[in-house]
């Protein structure tokens, strides 16, 4: 039971490249999220996906988009990094108002 | 806007002592609080969730419990051990499918 599955793991980006982070999970969850969490901070919400088919922006969205490809896979994308979007990206789904269920962490860095 | 607060930041305790983690948040319209550990370079994993119609949780020696009307939470960690040290970050669930986390306590437990 592979859960929540994230990659990279890691990433170096120079400003202005682009990437896309991957998520995938097999526990046919509805809702998949995708958090950043930075040095003595919670983890703020970037955007989540409601259901297969639906995007909403949460607290922090500017500089990311995502795609909700299907039900398994919840994929976010980094246009033209800045160093600001330095930190641990984390991506996590749920069946609804229970536990959620997050993988293990991108550690992305730009320079 | 819901703010969730963790106190102390860190924690360094010897081995066998009980303790509690704190946590505290500004809106008392929320759906659960729930309790996550956080080891280094790793993702979150649940530890106890608790519905907003619940006063406590128990897993072992770990014992959440939830006061809405004052806003905080608390978990109660038993006879603590070494593997016992990491974060530890409450999530409050707002609903809108919006979880604000606090920012974590860093437990230390020495041998």
């Amino acid at each position: 039971n592979a859960g929540v599955t994230q990659t990279p793991k890691f990433q170096v980006l120079k400003t202005g490249q682009s990437m896309t982070l991957q998520c995938a999970q097999d526990m046919n969850h509805n809702s998949m999220y995708w958090y950043r969490q930075d040095p003595g901070m919670g983890l703020r919400l970037i955007y989540y996906s409601a259901s297969e088919g639906t995007t909403d922006k949460g607290e922090v969205p500017n500089g990311y988009n995502v795609s909700r490809l299907n039900k398994r896979e919840f994929s976010l994308r980094l246009e033209s990094a800045a160093p600001s979007q330095t930190s641990v990206y984390f991506c996590a789904s749920n069946p609804g108002i229970t536990e959620a269920f997050f993988g293990q962490g991108t550690r992305l860095t730009v320079v | 806007k819901q703010e969730v607060t963790q106190i102390p930041a860190a924690l360094s305790v010897p081995e066998g002592e009980n303790l509690v983690l704190n946590c505290s948040f500004t809106d008392s319209a929320i759906y659960n609080l729930q309790w996550f550990r956080q080891d280094p370079g790793k993702g979150l994993t649940s530890l106890l969730l608790i519905q907003s119609s619940q006063r406590e949780q128990t897993s072992g020696r770990l014992n959440a419990s939830l006061d809405k009307s004052s806003g905080r939470s608390t978990l109660y960690i038993a006879a603590s051990q070494p593997g016992d040290s990491a974060t530890y970050l409450c999530a409050a669930d707002t609903g809108g499918f919006k979880t604000i986390f606090g920012a974590g306590t860093r437990l230390f437990v020495k041998a």
